[in-house]
């Protein structure tokens, strides 16, 4: 199978620190990725689509400079939160595109807390 | 606009009985169909997919379900239901160009013994 892998599954920070996501494709090379946020009880929003080599394309409504996307390798994108608040608390998924297979491939999800 | 709708934000059904999770799209073309399945703090699972062909599509833990055009549907039924697929159930629809999700609003599945 098409096995994705996100670290941490859960990270605790303070106000105002940045908090950093990975998310990596093990079996497969991904040029496209997803980014997704899910609050509680609601369904998955797509925040980004990353491609590898190039800027991440954000969804309307989504700010750049506050999360930051980067794909630096075809099994490897981040997603950085930066100067963290309470209200970007929220579980955090990406998922991996794989060629031919017309299909994402997602991970386990990051579950994120601001204090 | 794109968009997906499932109508029903809760069912509950006792255990045994039959199921079925409505979900229907707005899309300028037919696109990639998908029922994902989630329990509380976990990822998502991939229950079936639609892509082309057999408009009834089979997938794991017993559920499938049925593509029709004409009504833009692809309703997700199982026969019998167990305690263990108390869940919540989203569908998506996946453009065949860019591969992008568009996810419904879910359905949180009950389950009575």
């Amino acid at each position: 199978g098409a096995v994705v892998s996100q670290h941490p599954s859960w990270v605790i920070c303070k106000s105002g620190t940045s908090v950093k996501i990975e998310c990596r494709s093990l079996d497969f090379q991904a040029t496209t990725m997803f980014w997704y946020r899910q609050f509680p009880k609601q369904s998955l929003m797509l925040m980004a689509t990353s491609n590898e080599g190039s800027k991440a394309t954000y969804e309307q409504g989504v700010e750049k400079d506050k999360f930051l996307i980067n794909h630096a390798s075809l099994t490897l994108s981040t997603l950085t939160v930066t100067s963290a608040h309470p209200e970007d608390s929220s579980f955090y998924i990406c998922s991996a595109y794989r060629q031919g297979y017309n299909e994402q491939f997602f991970g386990p999800g990051t579950r994120l807390t601001v204090l | 606009a794109q968009s997906v709708t499932q109508p029903d934000i809760h069912i509950t059904v006792s255990e045994g009985a039959s199921l079925e999770l409505r979900c229907n799209y707005s899309y300028g073309a037919t696109p990639y169909l998908f029922w994902y399945v989630q329990s509380p703090g976990q990822g998502l699972q991939l229950l079936l997919k639609y892509f082309s062909g057999d408009t009834l599509v089979q997938g794991i833990k017993g559920f499938e379900a049925e593509f029709k055009r004409s009504q833009s549907s692809f309703n997700l039924r199982k026969p019998s239901v167990h305690w263990s697929d108390a869940a919540e159930y989203f569908c998506a629809v996946g453009d065949r160009g860019t591969y992008k999700y568009i996810f419904g609003t879910g359905t949180r599945l009950k389950v009575l013994a």
